[in-house]
């Protein structure tokens, strides 16, 4: 059973670092691409960040842009997102998800992240 | 900014069939865009249920499809149920490394 679950949440204040990790399992983790989506409360989905399997491309959204950076561990089927100078319109539920055929097919349960102070 | 847009409110009877549709606010969707839908009930986790334009994601039931119709992406419904009633995203992958969600669409069953 393919399982993803989000852990680092919490809350910083404006301008704050925190650390995402979303644990894998169920899954052959180093071939497939993962990406980070969040949603801000009571909106809809933004998608964040992708990696592919390999490591070699990663994009972001321009909203996080020179400000996040994701990465991933596949020895130990991890998958991370360094948030920096974090700002208020930040704060959302941030979810991991396998990535297929250019959408997602799989999904964590999510990790809340509110910047505040 | 090409922004994705969805309708964002929606009504079906239950029994019923609903199409939901994806489109740009310039130019026209095509499964180049690799178009993928998901479901979302208050409170939980979004739930995949088309990628790759019309491709059911695993223990999704068939009473799901998505299409390209005219020049936008739709996702259909047939014999809509009770726990169809949720929030549905489509997202389109636009290239160059860049996704973009539609607003969504809240779908009540009455």
């Amino acid at each position: 059973e393919v399982q993803l679950v989000e852990s680092g949440g919490g809350l910083v204040q404006p301008g704050g670092s925190l650390s995402l990790s979303c644990a894998a399992s169920g899954f052959s983790f180093n071939t497939f691409s993962m990406n980070w989506v969040r949603q801000a409360p009571g909106k809809g989905l933004e998608w964040v960040s992708y990696i592919s399997s390999s490591t070699t491309t990663i994009y972001y959204a321009d909203s996080v842009k020179g400000r996040f950076t994701i990465s991933r561990d596949n020895a130990k089927n991890s998958l991370y997102l360094q948030m920096n100078s974090l700002r208020d319109e930040d704060t959302a539920v941030y979810y991991c998800a396998r990535g297929k055929i250019y959408g997602v097919d799989y999904w964590g349960q999510g990790t809340l992240v509110t910047v505040s102070s | 900014q090409t922004v994705v847009t969805q309708e964002p409110s929606f009504s079906v009877s239950p029994g019923g069939t609903v199409t939901l549709t994806c489109g740009l606010s310039s130019g026209s969707v095509s499964s180049s865009y690799y178009p993928s839908w998901y479901q979302q009930t208050p409170g939980q986790a979004p739930r995949t249920l088309i990628y790759n334009t019309n491709t059911r994601s695993s223990g999704v039931p068939d009473r799901f499809s998505g299409s390209i119709l005219g020049n936008k992406a739709a996702l259909t419904i047939t014999g809509a149920q009770a726990d169809d009633e949720s929030d549905y995203y489509c997202l389109l992958y636009m290239g160059g490394g860049f996704w973009v969600f539609g607003g969504g669409t809240k779908l009540t069953v009455l």
